[in-house]
């Protein structure tokens, strides 16, 4: 139980284009989502947080307009890299909460998806 | 200084030996303390959370020392599949964030 699902594992885009990555809860509904950007040989860094029908909480540094997150249902939420360039080239993760089950705080994470920009 | 610390390594263990990796965190509004495991190129996954008694899940044992505010990570007969990157993750009370260290890089050498 508790798994996530993230789609396209993989993208390559060229510079300028948009790419939106779907993370979805397949068998819990989701309280809280979270995305994650990892480069390489680095730590996940946390971009937003989101919560099913409310606005992200974007972290420091994080640029809401760049990365547009919509959270439309209590199992789906999508990130999109608008206008991407190479240095959004990423792992980027999802990761879900739901009140209830696993750990307090306990994060179930999504497989990610690794974005190329050319 | 970063909110959670780890040595990064690599650690290069035999198979079969025991190896420990320790995390040290700055907030002591810290509530609740993980370890995850990363194998490379995919997503982090949960290895065991950290209570301050201690716990034992098998060939793992993990600690908690808040007066001095590090997480240990134990492994004990390590095996082939134990090479992966272990993350020492942080949340503070009241908030669903989660903080992740840089990860300790181990690699079992056969």
């Amino acid at each position: 139980g508790a798994v996530v699902s993230q789609h396209p594992s993989r993208v390559i885009c060229k510079s300028g284009t948009s790419v939106k990555i779907e993370c979805r809860s397949l068998d819990f509904q989701a309280t809280t989502m979270f995305w994650y950007r990892q480069f390489p040989k680095q730590s996940l860094m946390l971009m937003a947080t989101s919560n099913e029908g409310s606005k992200a909480t974007y972290e420091q540094g994080v640029e809401k307009d760049k990365f547009l997150i919509n959270h439309a249902s209590l199992t789906l939420s999508t990130l999109t890299v608008t206008s991407a360039h190479p240095e959004d080239s990423s792992f980027y993760i999802c990761s879900a909460t739901t009140r209830g089950r696993g750990a307090p705080y306990e994060q179930y994470f999504g497989p990610g998806t690794r974005l190329t920009v050319t | 200084r970063k909110e959670v610390e780890q040595d990064p390594g690599p650690f290069n263990v035999p198979e079969g030996a025991t190896v420990a990796f320790n995390c040290t965190y700055s907030n002591s509004a810290s509530q609740s303390f993980f370890w995850y495991r990363q194998d490379c190129r995919k997503e982090p996954k949960l290895l065991m959370s950290v209570y301050s008694s201690g716990n034992e899940d098998g060939r793992f044992t993990a600690q908690l020392n808040r007066a001095s505010q590090y997480i240990s990570l134990l492994i004990r007969d390590s095996k082939l599949s134990d090479s992966a990157t272990y993350l020492c993750v942080v949340n503070y009370f009241g908030n669903e964030k989660l903080t992740f260290g840089t990860g300790t890089r181990l690699t079992i050498i056969p």
